[in-house]
């Protein structure tokens, strides 16, 4: 069982589309995040939940909203989509709020703009 | 070889050479660190981590070092492998920033 599954793993779309991406973990973790690495392997937090509790929020366009139904899924939806959105989009998952552990992520999911 | 990280440098060296992956971090207050490797179109994944309690830790054929005075991490790979071939990533945690912050990366190529 993949303990951090995320699909789709390609997501090609037209620039003005609204797509989502999903996360979830099977850990039993308790905080979730989302991150965005560009085309030169830089990793940046957009996002965490703790628990179906948003934690951080970084500075990031409000077409972006994560979704957290429950601890164990962390969805990212995306609003009117942009060139410069995309990268790869990683979801990963700690042990608990304070990232003492690490984190396990998933395979991520490359976003295509067209 | 030896590589500086922060700029996605590439470091190439012979199998079975040692390898040193190199991070300078930025916050004096962070008190956990990890390196990760990310290979081509997969998730990064843990390799080993160091709690600023302690200058040295060793796993499979990797060590990390830390340097808390000059705010510095590095990563031995001893006897690299082909299948050690991936970007190398080092991540600091401030505790009370409830995150990871991740550096740029170092790209190990290992030539057989």
């Amino acid at each position: 069982d993949t303990a951090v599954s995320q699909t789709p793993k390609y997501l090609v779309t037209q620039m003005g589309n609204d797509k989502s991406i999903k996360c979830e973990q099977n850990l039993g973790h308790d905080t979730m995040y989302w991150y965005k690495q560009d085309s030169k392997k830089f990793l940046k937090i957009m996002f965490s939940y703790n628990n179906k509790e948003l934690i951080i929020n970084e500075t990031v366009p409000n077409r972006f909203s994560p979704k957290s139904p429950d601890k164990a899924h962390l969805n990212l939806h995306i609003n009117s989509l942009e060139l410069g959105d995309s990268a790869v989009y990683f979801c990963a998952s700690s042990q608990d709020v304070s990232a003492n552990y690490g984190y396990t992520f998933g395979s991520g999911t490359r976003l295509t703009v067209v | 070889g030896e590589s500086v990280g922060l700029h996605l440098p590439t470091l190439s060296v012979q199998e079975g050479d040692n390898s040193i992956i190199n991070c300078a971090y930025s916050n004096s207050a962070s008190d956990y660190f990890i390196w990760y490797k990310q290979e081509s179109g997969k998730g990064p994944q843990f390799i080993i981590d160091i709690r600023s309690n302690m200058d040295k830790r060793q796993g499979q054929r990797v060590t990390v070092l830390l340097n808390k005075t000059v705010k510095h991490l590095s990563l031995q790979i001893a006897a690299t492998q082909p299948g050690d071939s991936a970007v190398y990533f080092c991540a600091e945690n401030a505790g009370s920033n409830y995150k990871l912050t991740f550096g740029k990366g170092t790209l190990l190529t290992v030539n057989p």
